[in-house]
């Protein structure tokens, strides 16, 4: 199994660019989330989809913040313009069935986002 | 609302030593409870969990016991090893809940 992948592994970008990050979760499960990590707020949870509609998007920090799930294995989230205090790593996860049923998430490797 | 409460960080710990990482929650009804482990430069993995009171999780010689009574999910480790450095994050989720709660993590740090 490949896990969740997620794309690109690393990007670099100047303060007002769009930038879109992306995840294909594992095959066959009906939740994605998005969490971004710093040193400062540790991890938060940013949106969830379950079965390719969005949940909750309550900790999207603002407008700037947009995510999609068009189909079951694909999810993007974009940024849109960028600024320096969005530089964070930002983690895909997916998993089958709910958390309050036991379900466990399955986290990518991140895509560590600087902007300049 | 629900929350996690775990021990600050950072852990400094001889190899072989004892680890023993508290956990505390705050949640109506019976959550499912976690660890989850994040090595340098990785995602977070699950380390082991645990579904009602009185279970046990247990995984690579970590273990964990779901107390209701004291509302809490202790990480422990008899004789952790160099290879254990790595931040460790309790969590839960309501049991009418998709989202899991993450508590902030301890860095754990083991010397030889």
């Amino acid at each position: 199994d490949a896990g969740v992948i997620q794309s690109p592994r690393h990007e670099v970008t100047e303060m007002g660019q769009e930038v879109t990050l992306r995840c294909k979760p594992i095959s066959g499960h009906d939740y994605l989330f998005w969490y971004r990590q710093t040193m400062m707020r540790g991890l938060e949870l940013l949106i969830y989809f379950n079965n390719n509609v969005p949940i909750d998007d309550s900790g999207m920090p603002e407008d700037r913040f947009s995510a999609k799930m068009p189909n079951a294995s694909f999810s993007t989230l974009k940024i849109q313009p960028s600024e320096p205090r969005d530089s964070a790593v930002y983690f895909c996860a997916s998993s089958l069935g709910a958390g309050g049923l036991g379900g466990t998430q399955y986290f990518g490797p991140g895509t560590r986002l600087t902007v300049l | 609302g629900d929350s996690v409460t775990q021990m600050e960080g950072p852990v400094t710990l001889s190899e072989e030593a004892f680890l023993t990482i508290n956990c505390t929650y705050t949640a109506t009804g019976y959550p499912s409870l976690f660890w989850y482990v994040q090595y340098p430069g990785e995602g977070l993995q699950l380390l082991l969990k645990a579904t009602k009171a009185d279970d046990k999780g247990s995984n690579k010689g970590f273990e964990a016991t779901y107390r209701k009574e004291t509302t809490s999910f202790h990480l422990e480790k008899g004789s952790v090893q160099v290879s254990d450095s790595a931040v460790y994050f309790c969590a839960l989720s309501g049991n009418r809940d998709d989202k899991i709660i993450f508590g902030k993590g301890t860095r754990l740090h083991i010397l030889p």
